[in-house]
């Protein structure tokens, strides 16, 4: 089956712009994470959507925000870009019971670098 | 905290040695996993150990549990070139609390 797949790969963006990230998961998966990893910060959590809710959120700026469609797939956007949002962006899908199994499946990411 | 923290941060050995890898917490966790992550790319899930159990395996990968120390290891038998990559312990809590990442051990296999 296919796997969890982040569009686009690679993003060269301005300060002050904004940007979406898109991620679609696993078939029959209907949680998907995101997740920023920064040389310094290491893997940092930002949000869960679960069936188009908001179930969990990470410590970041109100800059930061995402929603999920009626399909599971997800979208995170960044307004404001600021240099320090230079990161690899990941998104991950799971089936999302509380108390079963949790293994997430990452996708590949996606680089996005502020100039 | 949560947050599992591994040890040590950088590894290198040769080709056919074992790698071992640590990890510590410090509250109660639900489950705890190890993660592959090849350079830049996403992560590979890799095993699974919930709370209650002491060992586990998978092909050559064994997670083992030292309550005193609340930590897992992860052990990596006869490695190869191949296994060079970062790991991540993964911890989550009870409920539907997030996956909480560590820092990461870079392993590197010299051939």
């Amino acid at each position: 089956k296919a796997g969890v797949t982040q569009t686009p790969r690679y993003l060269i963006k301005t300060r002050g712009q904004q940007v979406t990230l898109s991620c679609s998961p696993i078939s029959g998966h209907r949680s998907v994470s995101w997740y920023q990893q920064t040389p310094g910060q290491g893997l940092q959590f930002l949000f869960e959507y679960f069936s188009e809710t908001q179930r969990n959120k990470g410590n970041f700026p109100g800059r930061f925000s995402g929603r999920q469609f009626s399909n599971s797939r997800s979208e995170m956007n960044v307004s404001t870009l600021e240099l320090g949002d230079s990161a690899l962006y990941l998104c991950a899908s799971s089936l999302g019971g509380s108390g079963a199994y949790r293994g997430y499946t990452f996708g590949s990411g996606t680089r996005l670098t502020v100039v | 905290s949560q947050q599992g923290e591994e040890d040590p941060q950088a590894l290198s050995i040769q080709e056919g040695e074992n790698a071992t890898m640590n990890c510590s917490y410090k509250t109660s966790i639900n489950n705890l996993q190890w993660y592959r992550q090849n350079s830049g790319r996403g992560l590979v899930h890799l095993i699974l150990i919930r709370s209650n159990e002491r060992e586990k395996h998978s092909g050559r990968l064994r997670v083992t549990l030292d309550t005193s120390k609340k930590s897992r290891s992860l052990l990596i038998t006869a490695s190869r070139a191949a296994d060079t990559a970062s790991y991540f312990c993964a911890t989550d809590g009870s409920g539907n609390t997030p996956l909480v990442f560590g820092k990461g051990t870079r392993l590197s296999v010299i051939a």
